[in-house]
Formats: C-alpha cells, sequence, structure tokens
C-alpha cells in the first residue's frame, strides 16, 4: 500500500487560508468517505482534526475544514493562525481493511 | 480522560527483540480495537498493526508481518507489540492509538499515546 500523496510544505500570512491536498487511489481515498486529518507539533503525539472527509471532534476549531473529490482529498483552515503551525498528515481505510497515511505536510504560518 | 502511556521502548541490536507495552485509562478498553502507529526520526507516519476488541481480528503492514505480533490483555487492560528480528529501518517512535468504530470497520484514530521510541543500532 503506497502511501497517500501531500504537498511536503504550505505556507500562509496570519489571517489568510490554506488548503492542503491528499491524492489516494480508488482503493483508499475513493473508496470509502474515511479520510481523516492529524495536526502534529513538534515533539507532540498527533491530534485527529477532521474524520469522515469533513467531520470536526469536539474541541476543534470550526477553521478547520475538510472535503473530497474523487480521489483527492483536501483541508482547509481559514484564518490562519500561528499556533496552526505544525505537520498536518492524511489518512485512509483501504479496501484491504488496512490504513495508509500521507507523507505529510508542514504548514508555515509566515 | 482518555490516556494511553506506551513503555518498553531502548535501544537494541539489528536482529534483537524488544516488547512495547501501552497502558489505557479513562474509557472501556475490552470495547475497543487498538493499532500501533510508528514514526521514524523526521519523516511520516505509518500504520504497523491492529487488533480488534476480542483479539478476533489481527491486521500487519507488510513491512513488520512476520516479525511484529500485536496482542493485548483484557483482564490486565494492556496492549502489546513484540517486536523480533529488528531492523535498523524499524527505529521510530511508536505510538499506541485508539481506534473509532463505524458499523463494522475501525476506519480512524481518536488519541494517541506519547509515544515510545525505539531506536535499532549496534
Amino acid at each position: 500500500q503506497s502511501a497517500l500523496t501531500q504537498p511536503a510544505s504550505v505556507s500562509g500570512s496570519p489571517g489568510q487560508s490554506i488548503t492542503i491536498s491528499c491524492t489516494g487511489t480508488s482503493s483508499d481515498v475513493g473508496s470509502y468517505n474515511y479520510v481523516s486529518w492529524y495536526q502534529q507539533h513538534p515533539g507532540k503525539a498527533p491530534k485527529l482534526m477532521i474524520y469522515e472527509v469533513s467531520n470536526r471532534p469536539s474541541g476543534v476549531s470550526n477553521r478547520f475544514s475538510g472535503s473530497k473529490s474523487g480521489n483527492t482529498a483536501s483541508l482547509t483552515i481559514s484564518g490562519l493562525q500561528a499556533e496552526d503551525e505544525a505537520d498536518y498528515y492524511c489518512s485512509s481505510y483501504t479496501t484491504s481493511n488496512t490504513w495508509v497515511f500521507g507523507g505529510g505536510t508542514k504548514l508555515t504560518a509566515l | 480522560e482518555v490516556q494511553l502511556v506506551e513503555s518498553g521502548g531502548g535501544l537494541v541490536q539489528p536482529g534483537g527483540s524488544l516488547r512495547l507495552s501501552c497502558e489505557p485509562s479513562g474509557f472501556t478498553f475490552t470495547t475497543y480495537s487498538m493499532n500501533w502507529v510508528r514514526q521514524a526520526p523526521g519523516k511520516g507516519l505509518e500504520w504497523v498493526a491492529y487488533i480488534s476488541s476480542s483479539s478476533a481480528t489481527i491486521k500487519y503492514a507488510d513491512s513488520v508481518k512476520g516479525r511484529f505480533t500485536i496482542s493485548r490483555d483484557n483482564a490486565k487492560k494492556s496492549l502489546y507489540l513484540q517486536m523480533n528480528s529488528l531492523r535498523a529501518e524499524d527505529t521510530a517512535v511508536y505510538y499506541c492509538v485508539r481506534a473509532v468504530r463505524i458499523g463494522g470497520i475501525w476506519p480512524y484514530f481518536d488519541y494517541w499515546g506519547q509515544g515510545a521510541l525505539v531506536t535499532v543500532s549496534s
């Protein structure tokens, strides 16, 4: 199972919106609405930010939103804040009944 | 509050073995499927292994199949990862991770431990 494809880095200024893409195949992202997104600050454990493509867990800011089209999912962060600077990983359940992650995207708040 | 605490990490020589443990608290462990996910230094996340609540279903990533064994003891409320024939490329932080159920599957992860570092080196 190959990793999902994410851009290595994205950046934005405070207040702006950014979008991180996550491209898979018909065996993972394209087959299910089971895409999730995780935020990881340096030295910390990942934190669930989005599940089932577009749902936010309790306590996650509504500045975070998710979507999917075909084999590509996206995470959008609006009103970028300095605290959003972190690594972001997408994940998908697969038709092999396993899980696959993206390679990760480093978000820099300029 | 849900907590997952890993232990058992350390330095091991190539070809050696190590067993990681995970102690959960704050939820009914016996009703949740669990996973191990690892992250090599400076690299991304990689799913390693899955075990259902009753241990009836177990799955492994191809990279560890035949070398790693996931298990759990519901009476002791503990999750384990036995790692044998370790290689340099197994060097990583290993996270104990709780899965969330939707229907008959467990498609994503809601709580992560702080991780245990495993270093494979001579």
